[in-house]
């Protein structure tokens, strides 16, 4: 499974955009890219995941260059609530078991 | 619809003695993965089950941990005899779908078990 590269910490204020850039030199062919969100005292929560290009939900978008080594979270006008651990993940064990790194703590100041 | 739901909230024992923990995932999935978080490290992987079936348990540190899932619901993970370096955080994830090759499924998971041995 590709390693996986991104800041430990993040600082902004509320209503700016906040980028977070992932690299993950060794992805495979096949390998998807997740990113996850963590609030303190709760379990970790899908934002989303992409393949190449640009994915967009209501939440973030995914920006995926043409080589996939790296991939870049978008979250946009972000609120203080949106202070939390951001894992960036990249493909899956056999069975779907997800592969942790240290994720970027992101702190949205007031 | 219910969320995955984790119980105790929070267990404290002491080293030696014995704590299960209970996981309810969503309803209708088959797939359910246990975690964990020690102190200052990553959150890691310990097992997954199919439906009743242990489909993957590379991520179980030793034979003190005994996970379990009756009848293909709920699930328990059982630590005999609870040592210091057990303590941490006990994440429970479900989800509906296997992974298909390199992508996963969308996880859902439980806010935790908080567990202290001392």
């Amino acid at each position: 499974l590709a390693k996986t590269t991104q800041p430990i910490s993040m600082d902004s204020y509320e209503g700016q955009e906040v980028n977070i850039t992932c690299s993950h030199n060794n992805i495979a062919t096949n390998d998807y890219i997740t990113w996850y969100q963590q609030f303190p005292s709760q379990g970790p929560r899908f934002i989303i995941q992409g393949y190449k290009t640009k994915v967009t939900n209501e939440v973030a978008s995914l920006f995926i260059p043409a080589d996939r080594k790296s991939s870049t979270l978008s979250l946009p006008r972000v609120s203080l609530s949106d202070t939390a651990v951001y894992y960036c993940l990249v493909g899956a064990g056999n069975t779907g078991k997800l592969i942790f790194g240290q994720g970027t703590t992101l702190q949205v100041k007031p | 619809e219910a969320g995955v739901t984790q119980f105790p909230s929070h267990s404290v024992i002491e080293k030696g003695q014995t704590v299960t923990l209970r996981c309810d995932p969503i309803s209708g999935h088959d797939n359910l993965y246990w975690y964990r978080r020690v102190m200052g490290k990553e959150i890691k992987f310990l097992l997954h089950f199919v439906k009743e079936s242990k489909q993957d348990e590379s991520g179980m540190p030793n034979n003190r941990f005994l996970a379990e899932r009756t009848g293909g619901t709920y699930s328990t993970l059982k630590v005999q005899p609870a040592e210091l370096e057990d303590s941490g955080v006990y994440f429970c994830a479900s989800s509906h779908s296997l992974a298909a090759r390199g992508r996963t499924d969308e996880q859902y998971f439980g806010p935790g078990t908080r567990l202290t041995v001392t």
